[in-house]
């Protein structure tokens, strides 16, 4: 039971680049969340889905765009990589929309 | 939207004693509290956690507090130990299963 997963763990993009960030989850949880998390700032929902086929917008959701297509997967896009999308991302999913849990993040750099 | 302040910033405590970290949260319609603990490179992780309908949750050696009324919630870390050294995230949670983070409270437990 590997929980929630994130590929890749580290990336550096150039400004303009567009890029792809996967979270997998093997829990069968209904709801997946990804969240960012800037220094002295806390973590800030960016996207959420509440199920198979569902995306919802959060705090900070521009610049960003998600997609759903599969129970388990949760895929967080970026289109035009910019110098403040410089951050730590993380995936959460969670059976009933309480308890989250978790992914190891991927710090991801735009030079 | 949901406003979470976390204090201190910084909690440094000598091993044995305790750590107490407080949130205030502006939602009243918030009903579902959590505590993470985030280690050094990793993902936060769930300790404990706290429903509107509850004034007080044990678990060993960690406790959270939950006032209502006053729209305030804290943790307590009993007897701390090197292993508790970590950063802590509150947030707070409606019915629509959306998590909002305090800026989180680096705890440094001294031998």
């Amino acid at each position: 039971n590997a929980g929630v997963t994130q590929t890749p763990k580290f990336r550096v993009l150039k400004t303009g680049q567009s890029m792809t960030l996967l979270c997998a989850q093997d829990m069968n949880h209904e709801y997946m969340y990804w969240y960012r998390q800037d220094p002295g700032m806390g973590l800030r929902l960016i996207h959420y889905s509440v199920g198979e086929g569902t995306t919802a917008k959060g705090e900070v959701p521009d610049g960003y765009n998600v997609s759903r297509l599969k129970k388990q997967n949760f895929l967080l896009g970026l289109e035009s990589a910019a110098p403040s999308q410089t951050s730590v991302y993380f995936c959460a999913s969670s059976p009933q929309g309480w308890e989250q849990f978790f992914g190891p993040g991927t710090r991801l750099t735009v030079l | 939207g949901e406003n979470v302040e976390q204090h201190p910033s910084t909690l440094s405590v000598q091993e044995g004693d305790s750590a107490v970290i407080k949130c205030t949260y502006s939602d009243s319609a918030s009903n579902y509290f959590p505590w993470y603990k985030q280690e050094l490179g990793k993902g936060p992780q769930l300790i404990i956690d706290i429903r509107s309908n509850v004034g007080e949750k044990k678990d060993q050696r960690i406790a959270v507090t939950l006032n209502k009324t006053a729209k305030h919630f804290s943790l307590h870390i009993t007897e701390t130990q090197p292993e508790d050294s970590a950063v802590y995230f509150c947030a707070a949670s409606r019915s629509d299963y959306k998590l909002s983070f305090g800026a989180g409270t680096t705890v440094t437990v001294r031998a």
